[in-house]
């Protein structure tokens, strides 16, 4: 299941180091966001979600921002391990059952 | 439960052959989704299913593909007759009432 493209943006960081992904999302209606994460043959993975009534959700070792007023989420992983490295998606609901889903950022973690 | 689950992982085909691809969603759950990614597109939503009726098949490309759920544990997505530019990889996914869950996909190749 390759999910890059020839373009797809790549953030590499060194192994212990923190990660922050972001994404513009596009439709002001949305709701209800979700990051996914996608390594190499398998289906993307949910990692975390956020309704619009917050702006910061934690999970373990990653936090989602959402800034409404820019229309702009993010995904921060602290301590970057090498099995983070994937492609990761942030995906958009506007109120109803579709994922509009981003173009994704790839993750290389350095050793 | 052992997650969504697609079949076959892999099929090659030859263009103008008919191609079934199946989904078998987690029990409980009650969404359906079918969706494309390619290099070029990112994921694309093809189409859903609600209590295994088709609730929007605006992302269906053409007459060539169609999608079926004769029941809650069981889908099909039928590319006839299939061409070279429908190679991608096709994910079935299930959602109930939080997340939605990917399976592992079918990667098609046309050819």
């Amino acid at each position: 299941g390759e999910s890059v493209g020839l373009h797809l943006p790549t953030l590499s960081v060194q192994e212990g180091d923190n990660s922050i992904i972001n994404c513009a999302y596009s439709n002001s209606a949305s709701d209800y966001f979700i990051w996914y994460k996608q390594e190499s043959g398998k289906g993307p993975q949910f990692i975390i979600d956020i309704r619009s009534n917050m702006d910061k959700r934690q999970g373990q070792r990653v936090t989602v921002l959402l800034n409404k007023t820019v229309k702009h989420l993010s995904l921060q992983i602290a301590a970057t391990q090498p099995g983070d490295s994937a492609v990761y998606f942030c995906a958009e609901s506007p109120g109803d059952y579709k994922y509009i889903f981003g173009t994704g950022t790839r993750l290389k973690v350095l050793a | 439960d052992a997650g969504v689950i697609q079949s076959p992982r892999h099929e090659v085909t030859e263009m103008g052959q008919e191609v079934t691809l199946r989904c078998k969603p987690i029990s409980g759950h009650n969404s359906l989704f079918w969706y494309r990614q390619t290099m070029m597109r990112g994921l694309e939503l093809l189409i859903y299913f609600n209590n295994n009726v088709p609730i929007d098949d605006s992302g269906m490309p053409e007459d060539r593909f169609s999608a079926k759920m004769p029941n809650a544990s069981f889908s099909t997505l039928k590319i006839q007759p299939s061409e070279p530019r429908d190679s991608a990889v096709y994910f079935c996914a299930s959602r109930g009432m939080g997340e939605a869950f990917f399976g592992q996909g079918t990667r098609l190749t046309v050819v």
